[in-house]
């Protein structure tokens, strides 16, 4: 079974600054995506990110990219010049391609707390 | 429209009530999803639609029935729930593509509580 870890339960970061949140992921598979989602206080979870696992290129977003690092099964979000409103909490997530649906399996999630 | 819509945003029931919750998206997505999400944990997959048809459900109790009237609309009719049902129910859909899978895209969820 696939599973997903983020070993950061909680972060923080100066308004401006850069932060990473780590991710790693464990599958045998080789046809597979990867997402990063954030879920402010308001609660709507967002897509923020994605990746494909074929791809060697890292993912960018604006101020968010990836660094997909397949042969070690790592997928970090970099945000840079962090904002108030990036506060939320932030899950990773795998999906298995090849169906007409994506199941998601989530990490345990990151709270990033952002310092005025 | 490029949103999944929910209704109702809260809603309290007694343990011996029926209600529903509904989703709804026009995007064209074929596949819909519903999660339950306890507080500062990861939403947990109940039920999957594809093209209208169950395709998974996962082990979810028969007071929870998920029903897909057509492409667009989603329902969760909860019935005898119990106190620890209580939790954020999720509605997501996603487009089926040529080009992979896209992601899930949440509505903002129905806060539900069972008293």
């Amino acid at each position: 079974a696939q599973t997903v870890t983020q070993s950061q339960p909680e972060m923080s970061v100066q308004e401006a600054e850069t932060v990473t949140l780590s991710c790693t992921y464990d599958t045998s598979e080789s046809d597979y995506y990867l997402f990063w989602y954030k879920q402010p206080p308001s609660r709507q979870m967002i897509l923020v990110i994605r990746q494909e696992a074929y791809k060697q290129q890292n993912a960018t977003e604006n101020r968010f990219s990836v660094n997909f690092q397949k042969a070690a099964k790592s997928f970090s979000l970099k945000i840079s010049d962090s904002q108030l409103g990036d506060a939320a909490m932030y899950f990773c997530a795998y999906s298995m391609g090849g169906t007409s649906y994506g199941k998601l399996t989530f990490g345990q999630g990151t709270i990033l707390t952002v310092h005025p | 429209d490029t949103e999944v819509t929910q209704t109702p945003k809260h809603l309290v029931m007694g343990m011996t009530n029926k209600k529903s919750l509904k989703c709804e998206q026009h995007m064209g997505h074929r596949a819909m999803y519903w999660y339950k999400q306890k507080a500062k944990k990861p939403p947990e997959l109940m039920f999957v639609y594809s093209y209208e048809k169950l395709s998974i459900n996962e082990s979810v109790p028969s007071r929870f029935s998920p029903e897909c009237p057509n492409s667009s609309l989603l329902n969760l009719h909860l019935h005898a729930l119990q106190p620890e049902d209580s939790a954020l129910y999720l509605c997501a859909s996603s487009p089926h593509t040529s080009g992979g899978f896209l992601g899930q895209f949440f509505g903002p969820g129905t806060r539900l509580t069972v008293l």
